[in-house]
């Protein structure tokens, strides 16, 4: 079965400052993958989705960017932190008729 | 614009009874909807689903209608436990692959 690992679990970070949330998946070969983001008060908003490696589609222009440098790692990133970038981040994955299963979360505080 | 809303931000049910969770969506091309069920700080998990073909599935307590004429699907809990309490999320399948989801429904169930 997929396994999605995610980290860190908690984050707290200033604003202006770099980011990087990991996500690797075990189970499953190429899958699609998945960022989303919950925001307070909020649903999940659906941030960044790859078909495979290479392959990014943004749904949201924003300041943060998504990577995908092997089949089953999912990376997302930002430059330059704001306060509206906090939230609840989720790294979801699917393959063939699977529902999309989710990892377990970064929660990201920004200060 | 939403996609998909759920309605009512909480359900509070007493212990035995029937919790019954609402969805409307506005997209007719929709075909899949899913249920997810989540527990603070821990990503979502899927709960059941159902295709545009059927009005009904059913899994142990757990059953989901879905009305395509009026685009709206609900799910059944029956009987309700305490452990069902959690935030759900309803969610379409979106022409990517993605799910797009409603801000959810805080269930409660009291013992």
């Amino acid at each position: 079965s997929q396994t999605i690992h995610q980290w860190p679990a908690t984050l707290v970070q200033p604003v202006g400052s770099p980011l990087s949330l990991e996500c690797t998946v075990e189970g499953t070969s190429n899958p699609n993958l998945y960022w989303y983001r919950q925001a307070a008060g909020r649903g999940l908003q659906l941030l960044f989705y790859s078909v495979g490696i290479g392959q990014i589609s943004s749904e949201v222009p924003q300041n943060l960017s998504a990577s995908r440098p092997q089949d089953r790692q999912f990376i997302l990133s930002s430059k330059k932190l704001l306060l509206s970038d906090s939230g609840f981040y989720l790294c979801a994955c699917s393959g063939g008729t699977q529902p999309q299963h989710f990892g377990d979360g970064t929660r990201l505080s920004i200060l | 614009d939403q996609q998909v809303k759920q309605n009512s931000p909480s359900l509070s049910v007493q212990e035995g009874r029937i919790s019954i969770l609402n969805c409307d969506y506005t997209n007719s091309m929709f075909d899949y909807f899913l249920w997810y069920k989540k527990y603070p700080a821990e990503g979502p998990t899927f709960l059941i689903s159902i295709s545009s073909i059927k009005d009904k599935n059913e899994d142990g307590r757990f059953t989901v209608f879905l009305n395509k004429s009026a685009k709206h699907l609900s799910l059944h809990i029956v009987p309700s436990q305490p452990g069902d309490s959690a935030v759900y999320f309803c969610a379409a399948t979106g022409s990517q692959g993605n799910l797009i989801f409603g801000k959810g429904t805080k269930l409660s169930v009291k013992p």
